[in-house]
């Protein structure tokens, strides 16, 4: 299987241009997650999506857009793409979340790295 | 104030020393605890969880933490390092009705020959 899968791995945008990230995931999860990862910063959730249809803000939700119409796909689009998205980007996966039934273990992709100018 | 909170953003160890990462976590999170690992150009990937019962949790690559709900702490350890151990450690938790995680800022570990 191939987990989850991020495109493109690199993207050198300029300022005001948007673009589109895609994860996918094959591991039938119901929860996926966009994180942008900034130094100093950690990992800072930007969205999220509990099921096929749904979308929730995150702390970072400011510039981007998401949708999942699929259950397998979860995209993260820039309209008007600024340096401060400057950013490396991870998406993540998890079959369920609370109790004891294995709560939520993310499985992230290998991030995607955007470049703002 | 922050969620989870790692106390230490760097640090340097010895190869074949022990070493402890440090993670407090508030209570506006719940205590379902993860420490995750990330390789330079990476991916993070899952070392430990601490759902319930025994406080003491064993992990991948000879990583163990403990849970202590008194002093809201999550520290990781490891009783002797490896170069392979050099990488970035996230402590996380669930939180938001635990539909979403949590995570800490990171504290890199880089073992020195």
């Amino acid at each position: 299987n191939a987990g989850v899968t991020q495109t493109p791995k690199f993207r050198v945008l300029k300022t005001g241009q948007s673009m589109t990230l895609l994860c996918a995931q094959d591991m039938n999860h119901e929860y996926m997650y966009w994180y942008r990862q900034d130094p100093g910063m950690g990992l800072r959730l930007i969205h999220y999506s509990v099921g096929e249809g749904t979308t929730a803000k995150g702390e970072v939700p400011d510039g981007y857009n998401v949708s999942r119409l699929k259950k397998q796909n979860f995209l993260l689009g820039l309209e008007s793409a600024a340096p401060s998205q400057t950013s490396v980007y991870f998406c993540a996966s998890s079959l369920r979340t609370g109790g004891l039934s294995g709560a939520n273990v993310l499985t992230f992709g290998a991030g995607s790295r955007l470049t703002v100018l | 104030a922050q969620s989870v909170t790692q106390l230490d953003s760097q640090v340097p160890v010895f190869e074949e020393a022990p070493v402890e990462l440090r993670c407090n976590y508030s209570s506006s999170v719940s205590v379902y605890l993860f420490w995750y690992v990330q390789y330079p150009n990476q991916g993070l990937q899952l070392l430990l969880k601490y759902l319930s019962g025994s406080t003491l949790v064993k992990g991948i690559n000879g990583f163990e933490a403990e849970f202590n709900k008194s002093q809201t702490s999550f520290h990781l350890r490891k009783p002797s390092v490896h170069i392979s151990d050099t990488a970035e450690y996230f402590c996380a938790a669930l939180s938001g009705g635990y539909q979403k995680v949590t995570f800490g800022i990171g504290t890199k570990l880089q073992v020195i020959p």
